[in-house]
């Protein structure tokens, strides 16, 4: 089975800080991804990662990036965290253009 | 752009009442046309990928069909487990899905 894992299940932070999200994949898939979750507005990709050190902009990649330095491993960088970044977010990983598998999210809260 | 809407925003079923959601959709060159099932507080749980307009695939009490411009998700004599958030996204010409509102799915024993 594919399994993702991200690093946390809650976080709660304070406006202007540095965030780090991490999302790990055990299937050897090249292909990475992280969208956030809102009521209403369903997913949107934030960035996605075709290969390491390799990325796209999403649809809505304003105040974030990524880092993805080893294959299995694929980091969302909130640069300095802002209210309306609370959100739940969600990384998913796939091969080539199959299926993405997505891991158990991380519920987000700015203060 | 692609557009992908989901209907109805949410449905209540009694146990073993059989209904169906709607994905209809708009893209330029369809790849796939994926199912996801999402609990609350979880990630999507991936249930079907649907290929080309005819194609139909079965998991449980769950099938899940395809049109040129739809997609439909039957759920036939539903239990209380199958209380989730039913999600829809199409794929079109490179890794990227977009996705559908969702249908929310209550069913009461």
């Amino acid at each position: 089975d594919v399994k993702v894992t991200q690093s946390s299940r809650y976080l709660v932070k304070r406006t202007g800080e540095k965030v780090f999200l991490e999302c790990v994949q055990d299937m050897d898939h090249e292909n990475m991804f992280w969208y956030r979750q809102d009521p209403g507005l369903g997913l949107r990709l934030i960035y996605f990662s075709y290969d390491v050190k390799m990325k796209e902009k999403g649809d809505i990649p304003e105040g974030y990036s990524v880092s993805r330095e080893k294959k299995e491993r694929f980091s969302l960088i909130l640069e300095s965290a802002s209210t309306n970044q609370t959100s739940m977010y969600l990384c998913a990983s796939s091969f080539g253009q199959e299926t993405q598998y997505f891991g158990p999210g991380t519920r987000l809260l700015v203060l | 752009e692609d557009q992908v809407t989901q209907s109805p925003e949410a449905l209540r079923l009694q146990e073993g009442e059989s209904s169906s959601l709607n994905c209809s959709y708009t893209v330029s060159g369809l790849r796939g046309l994926f199912w996801y099932r999402q609990d609350p507080g979880k990630g999507p749980e991936f249930l079907f990928t649907l290929y080309s307009a005819g194609e139909e695939k079965e998991k449980e009490r769950l099938k899940a069909t395809l049109t040129k411009k739809e997609s439909f998700l039957h759920i036939t004599a539903p239990k209380p487990e199958d209380s989730a958030t039913y999600l829809c996204a199409v794929q079109a010409g490179d890794y990227k899905l977009s996705f559908g509102a969702g249908t929310t799915v209550t069913v009461r024993a």
